[in-house]
C-alpha cells in the first residue's frame, strides 16, 4: 500500500502570506496527486490534480508542483477565506489521503 | 447540475449491519467509477472502497475487505455500500464521490462529493 506523508499538520498564517504544504508519497506515484480543501463541516472540494492541474474555477492564488514521490501545495497569499484543511491523495494505487494540514488564520 | 447524495446512516451496534444509498443525478451515472470515503470525527480522510462504471470490478480498503461490499444499480443511479461486523472503528461520516473521468476503473479524482452520512457505531 502507498502511504502519504502529508506536512505541517497545522499552520497559522497571515492574510497574505505565502503558505506550503508538502506532500510525500512511500514510493514513485508519477504525477498521480491531487489535492483537496475541506471547510468546517463540508465536503471536500478539488482544486488540484495530476499535481499541478488547476481546476475550473479554482484562485490562481492555488498551485501544486512536484512528481515522484515529493509534492507541493501554495496559497500564493493567504486569504481569509482559505481557512480550512487540505488533504493530498494519491491514485498511482487505488487512493489514499495524506494526513491533513489544517490552515488558519494568525 | 451533477449531485450525489447519500442516505442510511445512523446507529448501530458493535456486530450488527447497515446499508448506505448514494443517489446520484446530472451525469451518465454508468460511466463512471465511484467510491466511498469516510472521515471518523475529528480526524482525516479515509477511502474506503471503489467500483466501476459497469459494477464487474470493486475494489476495497484493508480495513473494511471481507466486510463491507460495495455496489450499484445503474437503472436507478444508485451507488450502495453494504456495511456489516461493524466495529466502533467505523465511526464515521460517509462521502459518496463520483470519480472524475470516464476512462478508469477505479481511482482517479473525486468531484463531487455528497454532504456525507453519519455513522455511529456503539453499544
Amino acid at each position: 500500500d502507498i502511504q502519504m506523508t502529508q506536512s505541517p499538520s497545522s499552520l497559522s498564517a497571515s492574510v497574505g502570506d505565502r503558505v506550503t504544504i508538502t506532500c510525500q508519497a512511500s514510493q514513485d506515484i508519477s504525477n498521480y496527486l491531487n489535492w483537496y480543501q475541506q471547510k468546517p463541516g463540508k465536503a471536500p472540494k478539488i482544486l488540484i490534480s495530476d499535481a499541478s492541474n488547476l481546476k475550473t474555477g479554482v484562485p490562481s492564488r492555488f498551485s501544486g508542483s512536484g512528481s515522484g514521490t515529493d509534492f507541493t501545495f501554495t496559497v500564493s497569499s493567504l486569504q481569509p477565506e482559505d481557512i480550512a484543511t487540505y488533504y493530498c491523495q494519491q491514485y498511482h494505487s487505488l487512493a489514499t489521503f495524506g494526513g491533513g494540514t489544517k490552515v488558519e488564520i494568525k | 447540475e451533477v449531485q450525489v447524495l447519500e442516505s442510511g446512516g445512523g446507529m448501530v451496534q458493535p456486530g450488527g449491519s447497515l446499508r448506505l444509498s448514494c443517489a446520484a443525478s446530472g451525469f451518465t451515472f454508468r460511466s463512471y467509477a465511484m467510491s466511498w470515503v469516510r472521515q471518523a470525527p475529528g480526524k482525516g480522510l479515509e477511502w474506503v472502497s471503489g467500483i466501476s462504471g459497469s459494477g464487474g470490478s470493486t475494489y476495497y480498503a484493508d480495513s473494511v475487505k471481507g466486510r463491507f461490499t460495495i455496489s450499484r444499480d445503474n437503472s436507478r443511479n444508485t451507488l450502495y455500500l453494504q456495511m456489516n461486523t461493524l466495529r466502533a472503528e467505523d465511526t464515521a461520516v460517509y462521502y459518496c464521490a463520483k470519480d472524475a473521468d470516464t476512462t478508469t476503473i477505479c481511482c482517479n479524482w473525486f468531484d463531487p462529493w455528497g454532504q456525507g452520512t453519519l455513522v455511529t457505531v456503539s453499544s
